[in-house]
């Protein structure tokens, strides 16, 4: 089955800086790859999301890129903002319904 | 348009009992997901609805889980002779046929 892993586990940026999650999979199978973002208490936010027909995809702050051929993808945030500060999950599937995430990153935006 | 909600927000009960967790779906979403994630760790998969049928329960860890979602809409997750090794928070998701799934807040289980 699929394995997905996520690095860092946590990271810390000044505000106003880029920050980039990075992930891996192991299915090749897989071809569609979310990102959610965990507040505290809350239940996991979409936040963007990739399929593998693409190479890149970008919203605003937010942008995602998937290498398949290595089965790396990443996230990427700039200009970060206190607001930022969050855990993010990485997930990958083949099927759109079973999706198995990474253990998350914690990403702290410093004043 | 209201998100998807679960009920209780927070459930304390004592080992072996029972209990029920709901979760009320996005209007209109035909697949239901109950996912489980435990603290420090991303959410895992239990299973999934397409309508009222139980699609994938292959992430169900033993037949003491067992859900339901009789009229294809709200689904409750139910659990038997609960084990301290149970408390999690408990995830719903709903999705729109290929769309991407939308969680609720979450029911934190306590099992003492």
């Amino acid at each position: 089955g699929e394995n997905v892993e996520q690095h860092p586990s946590t990271l810390s940026v000044q505000e106003g800086d880029s920050a980039v999650i990075k992930c891996t999979y192991s299915d090749s199978a897989s071809n569609y790859f979310p990102w959610y973002k965990q507040e505290l208490g809350k239940g996991p936010q979409l936040i963007i999301d990739i399929r593998s027909n693409v190479g890149e995809k970008k919203d605003q702050r937010i942008a995602v890129t998937l290498n398949k051929t290595a089965k790396h993808f990443s996230l990427h945030i700039t200009e970060t903002q206190p607001e930022d500060s969050a855990v993010y999950f990485c997930a990958a599937t083949n099927r759109d319904d079973k999706i198995i995430f990474g253990k998350g990153t914690r990403l702290h935006i410093l004043p | 348009g209201a998100g998807v909600s679960q009920t209780p927000s927070n459930k304390v009960t004592e080992k072996g009992k029972y209990v029920e967790l709901r979760c009320d779906p996005i209007s209109g979403h035909t697949a239901l997901y109950w996912y489980r994630q435990s603290l420090g760790q991303g959410p895992e998969f239990l299973i999934y609805f397409q309508g009222t049928g139980a699609a994938d329960d292959s992430g169900l860890p033993n037949d003491r889980f067992f859900a339901v979602r009789p009229e294809g809409s709200v689904s409750t997750l139910k659990i038997q002779r609960t084990e301290r090794g149970d408390s999690a928070v408990y995830l719903c998701a709903s999705s729109h046929q290929q769309g991407g799934q939308f969680f609720g807040p979450g029911t934190r289980l306590t099992v003492l």
